[in-house]
């Protein structure tokens, strides 16, 4: 199947610094890809979507101002989380959707656990 | 708003077991079901998918039919192995192949030799 690479695997962070979290596609490519969170013991929670060449959607209850989102290729999504604080601490994780024929499937990165100190 | 409710774990089993893992949605409209494992240090894969209602998908020895009257998309597996060992997340997403995912809280299963 295909591939989607993030990173970093984990990352540490203090208070008030900012973190950017990359997901590539690195076998097709991929106008669309997800920003997804997910607390302890919950679900992921889709955070937001990011198109190729303009602005991601963002769900309601998300800062977009915290939680940026730039897709400048069609292989590379990232994701700023600024200004971190504790409770961004959480696990990231992305997905990009491959349509091929009449099917569409998302793929996922192996996720970024971010811990805020 | 769309909703996956899933059997909450962590499941431990033996090897050779039977494994039944519960999901139940509340979705407007007919979405298409999922089943992704993660297992350690890697990322969400698709185990099996269905698209409508009576599907069943199907993987790896994994079963889960799509079950419209229900509302469900049980997971089931006739004899599980160590290697099975995973997270498993049940999702549902729009027909219209969006690819927007809606997840359950996900079920940590566990398998001793």
């Amino acid at each position: 199947g295909a591939v989607v690479s993030q990173h970093p695997s984990r990352v540490i962070c203090k208070s008030g610094t900012s973190v950017k979290i990359e997901c590539r596609s690195l076998d097709f490519q991929a106008t669309t890809m997800f920003w997804y969170r997910q607390f302890p013991k919950q679900s992921l929670m889709l955070m937001a979507t990011s198109n190729e060449g303009s602005k991601a959607t963002y769900e309601q209850g998300v800062e977009k101002d915290k939680f940026l989102i730039n897709h400048a290729s069609l292989t590379l999504s990232t994701l700023t989380v600024t200004s971190a604080h504790p409770e961004d601490s959480s696990f990231y994780i992305c997905s990009a959707k491959l349509t091929h024929g009449t099917s569409t499937e998302a793929f996922f990165g192996q996720g970024t656990r971010l811990t805020v100190v | 708003g769309d909703s996956v409710t899933q059997m909450e774990g962590p499941v431990t089993l033996s090897e050779e077991a039977f494994l039944t893992i519960n999901c139940t949605y509340t979705a407007t409209g007919y979405p298409s079901l999922f089943w992704y494992v993660q297992y350690p240090g890697e990322g969400l894969q698709l185990l099996l998918k269905a698209t409508k209602a009576d599907d069943k998908g199907s993987n790896k020895g994994f079963e889960a039919t799509y079950r419209k009257e229900t509302t469900s998309f049980h997971l089931e597996k006739g004899s599980v192995q160590v290697s099975d060992s995973a997270v498993y997340f049940c999702a549902l997403s729009d027909r219209a192949g969006a690819q927007k995912l809606v997840f359950g809280q996900g079920t940590r299963l566990t398998i001793n030799p």
